[in-house]
């Protein structure tokens, strides 16, 4: 079975550092890998995918990615963290499973503070 | 776009009962529809996957007859939790997709509380 492990499980950051938030998966197949937020008192929501092309992929409010195959990552970046970028950060990867469908394995989550 | 309801957001029932949870596609036609259970501090655990039409497929461990779920239409799917026990509080959330390209929509959640 697929397992997404995130390293980080809190980060307490100032803004304007730099974050990065590790994200590892187990299947060695073909994967369709993305970021959800969570932001105090929401529900989530996307924040980028990456499913083929360009490993490093950018997403809503300054955030990137980049997919490395050869470690099973998917690492989330943003150069400068801003106190709105407060909230919960899940990374998920889908497998692909029988007729077409698929599973989605998420990360226990990384909560990140920002200090303004 | 790509809206998702829940229905509803929070509710408190008496240990024994039944509780029906909906969740709806707003704004588009969803082919799949995942139901989660999220612990505090933690992670969410895939309960289900349903397509509309078919019938659900249970992760491991989630029993099917406790947990029914009912996908009748591409724009709602309905979990109800039968004979609740107190350890069947938790936050439960659906999600919603397309068939490509297959990222989730979430709903906002429903709060169970069994007493």
């Amino acid at each position: 079975a697929q397992s997404v492990s995130q390293h980080n499980h809190h980060v307490i950051l100032s803004e304007a550092a730099s974050l990065e938030l590790g994200c590892n998966y187990s299947y060695g197949g073909t994967v369709n890998l993305f970021w959800y937020v969570q932001y105090p008192g929401q529900h989530l929501q996307l924040l980028l995918k990456y499913f083929s092309g360009d490993p490093l992929v950018k997403g809503i409010k300054g955030f990137e990615a980049e997919f490395i195959k050869s470690k099973f990552s998917f690492n989330l970046r943003k150069p400068s963290v801003q106190w709105s970028d407060t909230a919960e950060y899940f990374c998920a990867v889908n497998e692909g499973a029988s007729g077409g469908s698929y599973i989605p394995t998420f990360g226990r989550g990384t909560s990140l503070i920002v200090h303004p | 776009g790509a809206v998702v309801s829940q229905h509803p957001s929070w509710v408190i029932c008496k240990s024994g009962t039944s509780v029906k949870i909906e969740c709806r596609s707003l704004d588009f036609q969803a082919t799949t529809m995942f139901w989660y259970r999220q612990f505090p501090k933690q992670s969410l655990m895939l309960m289900a996957t349903s397509n509309e039409g078919s019938k659900a497929t249970y992760e491991q461990g989630v029993e099917k007859d406790k947990f029914l779920i009912n996908h009748a239409s591409l724009t709602l799917s309905t979990l109800t939790v039968t004979s609740a026990h107190p350890e069947d509080s938790s936050f439960y959330i659906c999600s919603a997709s397309h068939r490509e390209p297959y990222e989730q929509y979430f709903g906002p959640g429903t709060r169970l509380t069994v007493t």
